[in-house]
């Protein structure tokens, strides 16, 4: 069963921490996304990756970084948790969506943090 | 700039009957994908369907169908013979070729709540 694993599905942390949420995927996916999720708002693309290494911001990158040293492995940082980065944080996978393949988007639980 | 519009909050439908979820988007590009995405309550988000720009008949997956009016720019999802299991957030999101490309990338509405009703 192909599946996306995200390493927390609760965390509390207090302002200022580092943050790290990570995410794996084994379809060996090219692509790889954070998004988060907030009532009212949608999904908001935070940042993606379509080739290990390299990064592209999305919509609302500010106070967030990733890191891709893995195909299978996506991790979003944030630097010094703040209260409004309390959310709900959804990690997914796709393939480049080519040779008849909708190219979908395979999400993960989900990580819902709350900073203090 | 590309966007998706999903104007209906929240829903109420009875158990068996037909559902019809908005969505309008807006885009320039004429290569584009339309997707819809079921999330429960449990949080996890479902693909249920999609149509692409150039497809000729409108898209269908069993209970759902996607009503694909290109010049209205709407893919309106049709859930037919409703259950309670269908009670759950719905988001539409659209993948640009020309934007996202290779790298797939969506932008989603805002969600429509629907609660099935015995």
């Amino acid at each position: 069963d192909v599946k996306v694993t995200q390493s927390s599905r609760y965390l509390v942390k207090r302002t200022g921490e580092k943050v790290f949420l990570e995410c794996v995927q084994d379809m060996d996916h090219e692509n790889m996304f954070w998004y988060r999720q907030d009532p009212g708002l949608g999904l908001r693309l935070i940042y993606f990756s379509y080739d290990v290494k390299m990064k592209e911001k999305g919509d609302i990158p500010e106070g967030y970084s990733v890191s891709r040293e893995k195909k299978e492995r996506f991790s979003l940082i944030l630097e010094s948790a703040s209260t409004n980065q309390t959310s709900m944080y959804l990690c997914a996978s796709s393939s480049p969506g080519n040779s008849g393949d909708t190219g979908e988007l395979f999400f993960g639980e989900g990580s819902r943090l709350t900073v203090l | 700039a590309q966007k998706i519009t999903q104007t209906q909050p929240g829903m109420f439908v009875q158990e068996k009957e037909a559902v019809t979820l908005d969505c309008t988007y807006d885009t320039s590009d004429p290569s584009y994908g339309l997707f819809w995405y079921k999330q429960p309550s449990s949080g996890e988000m479902i693909f249920l369907i999609y149509q692409g720009s150039y497809d000729q008949q409108n898209a269908t997956e069993g209970r759902y169908s996607l009503n694909f009016q290109k010049a209205r720019k709407s893919a309106n999802l049709v859930i037919s013979a409703s259950q309670l299991g269908d009670s759950a957030m719905y988001f539409c999101a659209m993948r640009e070729a020309g934007y996202g490309g290779a790298t797939n990338k969506l932008i989603f509405g805002t969600g429509t709540l629907l609660a099935v009703q015995p």
